[in-house]
């Protein structure tokens, strides 16, 4: 069984850019989180689907971030314009239960803005 | 605003030794805790989940309790091996599956 990827493992773009970063959870898994880790940090939770509809976004940063979560299936984040404490590791995880389910995250996204 | 503190920066133990490992919590009442494991460039590991009314878990060389008392779970490494080096983190879960995570403990294990 294929864990969860995420595409791409690293990302490097300059303030005021856009970068988009994607996630393909465990094929029915209706549970997708998103969470960042910025340098030094915990890893903080941002936002949570169940199929497609956003379950809880109440860790989004701000109006900057757009996550998306297609047909139920692979989700997106999109970061615009990215600033500089943008900057950090994205992980995905994915579910097939909400509550005590184990989470199943993904390698991470490494983005730095410039 | 909820907090989690694990124990010290970086824990070193010789190997066949017990690493214990403290995750201590603030302002928060989870239903459940869970335990992962992190390794370089890599996402964390599911390791172990006790729930609020669970005092102690045991799998394999793992064994967690925890304590709603003194807000407090306890992580332990039986005969520990150079294998197990890595960052363990401590997550409080919510009936939403949302994590909050501690910043996490990095064991070393020296043969």
């Amino acid at each position: 069984e294929a864990g969860v990827t995420q595409f791409p493992s690293h990302s490097v773009i300059e303030k005021g850019q856009t970068v988009t970063l994607r996630c393909d959870p465990i094929s029915g898994h209706d549970n997708l989180y998103w969470y960042r880790r910025v340098m030094g940090k915990e890893i903080k939770f941002l936002l949570h689907f169940v199929k497609e509809s956003k379950q809880d976004e109440s860790g989004m940063p701000n109006n900057r971030f757009l996550a998306e979560r297609t047909g139920g299936t692979y989700s997106t984040l999109k970061v615009q314009p990215a600033e500089l404490e943008d900057s950090g590791v994205y992980f995905c995880a994915s579910s097939q239960v909400m509550r005590e389910g184990t989470q199943y995250f993904g390698p991470g996204t490494r983005l730095t803005v410039l | 605003s909820q907090k989690i503190e694990q124990n010290s920066e970086a824990l070193n133990i010789q190997e066949g030794k017990t690493a214990t490992l403290t995750c201590n919590y603030t302002n928060y009442s989870p239903a459940y805790l869970q335990w992962y494991r992190q390794d370089p460039g890599r996402g964390p590991v599911f390791l172990l989940l006790i729930r609020e009314n669970e005092k102690e878990k045991r799998k394999e060389r793992l064994k967690v309790t925890f304590d709603t008392t003194l807000k407090q779970s306890l992580f332990h490494i039986t005969a520990s091996q150079p294998a197990d080096s890595a960052t363990y983190l401590c997550a409080l879960g919510a009936d939403t599956g949302k994590l909050i995570f501690g910043q996490g403990t990095t064991l070393q294990v020296k043969p």
